[in-house]
């Protein structure tokens, strides 16, 4: 299978700790996304990366969130002194900069965090 | 920021029925995307759309990129069981540089 894969799954974790998680994009891929998605409503945008380099993040991204892609491959997501309220789905996605499909976004099949 | 309408919220329908969803936008977009999501899983891809006013079709799923830049729909037709899920419209722009934003997603439930 070469779509995108995250790990772990599923996380559960109390309130203050802190997690990491993995994605490994499509292996072509130079573009990779990161998206927050709670119940009840579509992803949410986090950050972007264009091979190494983190380009775009959004608001939603606080101080405790940090996101690196050391050799433009695979990406880790950090969240420190986790809070109830990150609680979420973190969706991972990638794409390729082919023109106009550079907006075509293939996505993992997320990890599901719980804070207790 | 920018906002997606999408409509309906849930459908209830028939197996081999048509089905149309549709989504709005306050903004423009240069790329309408749907994709659909299972329980526990990721969305997945289903069309793109690049023009104003293009029309794209994939099987049974047929799709519409509005002449105002401002809205698409989504027509599945002849459902079937496994069409289960919710659809999300995403709006594209900056040169695909930027995150995608995405509607809440219509919830599609079909009775057989």
């Amino acid at each position: 299978d070469t779509g995108v894969s995250q790990d772990p799954r599923h996380k559960i974790t109390k309130r203050g700790q802190n997690v990491t998680f993995r994605c490994d994009p499509i292996s072509e891929h130079n573009r990779l996304y990161w998206y927050r998605q709670t119940l009840g409503q579509g992803p949410e945008f986090l950050t972007y990366f264009q091979n190494e380099a983190q380009l775009e993040k959004s608001r939603l991204l606080s101080d405790r969130f940090s996101a690196e892609r050391p050799k433009g491959s695979f990406s880790t997501l950090e969240i420190q002194r986790t809070e109830q309220g990150d609680s979420a789905m973190y969706l991972c996605a990638s794409s390729l900069e082919t023109g106009s499909s550079s907006y075509e976004q293939y996505f993992g099949p997320g990890t599901r965090l719980t804070v207790t | 920021g920018q906002q997606l309408n999408q409509s309906p919220q849930s459908m209830f329908i028939q197996e081999g029925e048509d089905v149309s969803m549709n989504c709005t936008s306050s903004s423009i977009f240069n790329t309408w995307l749907w994709y659909k999501q299972e329980p526990g899983e990721g969305p997945v891809l289903l069309i793109a759309l690049y023009k104003a006013g293009e029309l794209t079709s994939n099987g049974r799923l047929t799709a519409q990129f509005g002449i105002t830049r401002k809205d698409s729909f989504l027509n599945i037709s002849a459902s079937i069981p496994s069409d289960v899920g919710i659809y999300f419209c995403a709006g594209g722009s900056g040169g695909g540089a930027d995150g995608l934003t995405f509607g809440k997603g219509t919830h599609l439930i079909i009775q057989p």
